[in-house]
């Protein structure tokens, strides 16, 4: 089984639409988990850091299920400018240790 | 907002030979990051650094890649003899260890021809 592992997509979805993304995880022990979002050729940004209890940030809300091992982002009305490919991070070991990242999943909303 | 940012944004250099990507992390930060991206494949981490010392590697750093912290600011990572999979983006990343949320430069795409 994959580290990390996200559904490559494309997610193509209309403007204004609800789109939701799931990432699963193996280590049952990791300890942070993120989404962030890649533009074409450019660096993650940091979208959200995702907690035990979720939270909400505008359009996005991110969910954790440790039972399950997997996390997920929902992002609601969506925009064009939301077009980007969400990518899951997970820190497996602890403070400041790497961050293990998933294939990202593509988003293209459209007209 | 303070940010990573990194020279060179591309570099193109011949198989065999040495480079040098730089990176300035975040000032109050303490913990840095390479990672790296081939066109169309994942993230993937390749070292950690901490305390003027390695902290975690990855398999595909190997002796042929070190890091320095040559001063007080800059972050390097040297490639001694490139090949030709050496080719991608070279993301530096640090994080200043109260959380685990780790910031990303821009990027350095290296091309090896």
């Amino acid at each position: 089984r994959k580290e990390v592992e996200q559904d490559p997509g494309p997610f193509n979805v209309p403007e204004g639409a609800t789109v939701a993304f799931n990432c699963t995880y193996s280590n049952s022990a990791s300890q942070s988990f993120f989404w962030y979002r890649q533009d074409c050729r450019k660096e993650p940004k940091l979208l959200m850091s995702v907690y035990s209890s979720g939270n909400e940030d505008g359009r996005f809300t991110a969910q954790l299920n440790r039972a399950s091992q997997y996390i997920s982002l929902l992002i609601r009305d969506s925009k064009l400018s939301d077009s980007a490919t969400y990518l899951c991070a997970v820190n497996p070991t602890g403070t400041a240790s790497k961050l293990t990242f998933g294939t990202g999943t593509r988003l293209q909303v459209t007209l | 907002e303070p940010e990573v940012t990194q020279t060179p944004s591309h570099q193109v250099t011949q198989m065999g030979q040495e480079v040098i990507l730089r990176c300035v992390p975040i000032s109050n930060h303490l913990y840095f990051y390479w990672y790296r991206q081939i066109l169309g494949q994942k993230v993937e981490f390749l070292v950690s650094f901490y305390n003027n010392e390695i902290s975690e590697k990855s398999e595909i750093f190997d002796d042929q890649f070190s890091v320095e912290r040559p001063d007080g600011s800059n972050f390097t990572l040297k490639i001694r003899s490139t090949k030709l999979e050496d080719s991608a983006m070279y993301f530096c990343a640090s994080t200043d260890g109260s959380t685990d949320t780790q910031y990303f430069g821009p990027g350095t795409r290296l091309t090896v021809l």
